[in-house]
């Protein structure tokens, strides 16, 4: 069988609740952060970004907030559907450095 | 633009053979980069490149593993002998800046047994 993998934090939420994916980041110097979306069996896919200079940022059904004092970035998914079931990823840039990616974040979403 | 496309999608392979994972860039997009993603380890950086030339390879985990980028359109990721640890996906990106949003391909999925 398959070894023991990664433990990814899941969210189970129920259609048309909102959810809340958080993202602890881990260097102070980064400046630029970006939300991906993976569903199963695709790459990743991007959803929205935010630069450090900012505090919160909305696209469609998604807001990013930014807290930079406590090194937190979290993904609001409005009136969640079934189709935004995955594994979320955020990703910092350290200063001008390639992007640096977290564990993930697995969200359920039930009818 | 089709985005980033590689090949093949899916790949079995018996241990001691050599393995050519595929990729085309989004044209204009001057970054490429290499990962690799596993239950056991999520999704890693093997190498990027700008401009074609190899910048950091630090993510390669042994010299079994090389890649090349011989024009902007095109890399490849060759794993010489592939061992059935080498099973994961493999998935290649680009981007306009290496710090800016990252385009995934759909992955080749390696199977060695």
């Amino acid at each position: 069988g398959e070894s023991v993998g990664l433990h990814l934090p899941t969210l189970s939420v129920q259609e048309g609740d909102n959810s809340i994916i958080n993202c602890a980041y881990s260097n102070s110097a980064s400046d630029y952060f970006i939300w991906y979306k993976q569903e199963s069996g695709k790459g990743p896919q991007f959803i929205i970004d935010i630069r450090s200079n900012m505090d919160k940022r909305q696209g469609q059904r998604v807001t990013v907030l930014l807290n930079k004092t406590v090194k937190h970035l979290s993904l609001q998914i409005a009136a969640t559907q079934p189709g935004d079931s995955a594994v979320y990823f955020c990703a910092e840039r350290p200063g001008f450095q390639k992007l640096v990616f977290g564990t993930g974040t697995r969200l359920l979403v039930s009818p | 633009d089709a985005g980033v496309i590689q090949s093949p999608r899916h790949e079995v392979t018996e241990m001691g053979q050599e393995v050519t994972l595929r990729c085309k860039p989004i044209s204009g997009h001057d970054y490429l980069f290499w990962y690799r993603q596993t239950m056991m380890r999520g999704l890693e950086l093997l190498i990027y490149f700008n401009n074609n030339v190899p910048i950091d390879d630090s993510g390669m985990p042994e010299d079994r593993f090389s890649a090349k980028m011989p024009n902007a359109s095109f890399s490849t990721l060759k794993i010489q002998p592939s061992e059935p640890r080498d099973s994961a996906v493999y998935f290649c990106a680009s981007s306009q800046d290496r710090g800016r949003e990252q385009y995934f391909g759909p992955g080749t999925r390696l199977t060695v047994t």
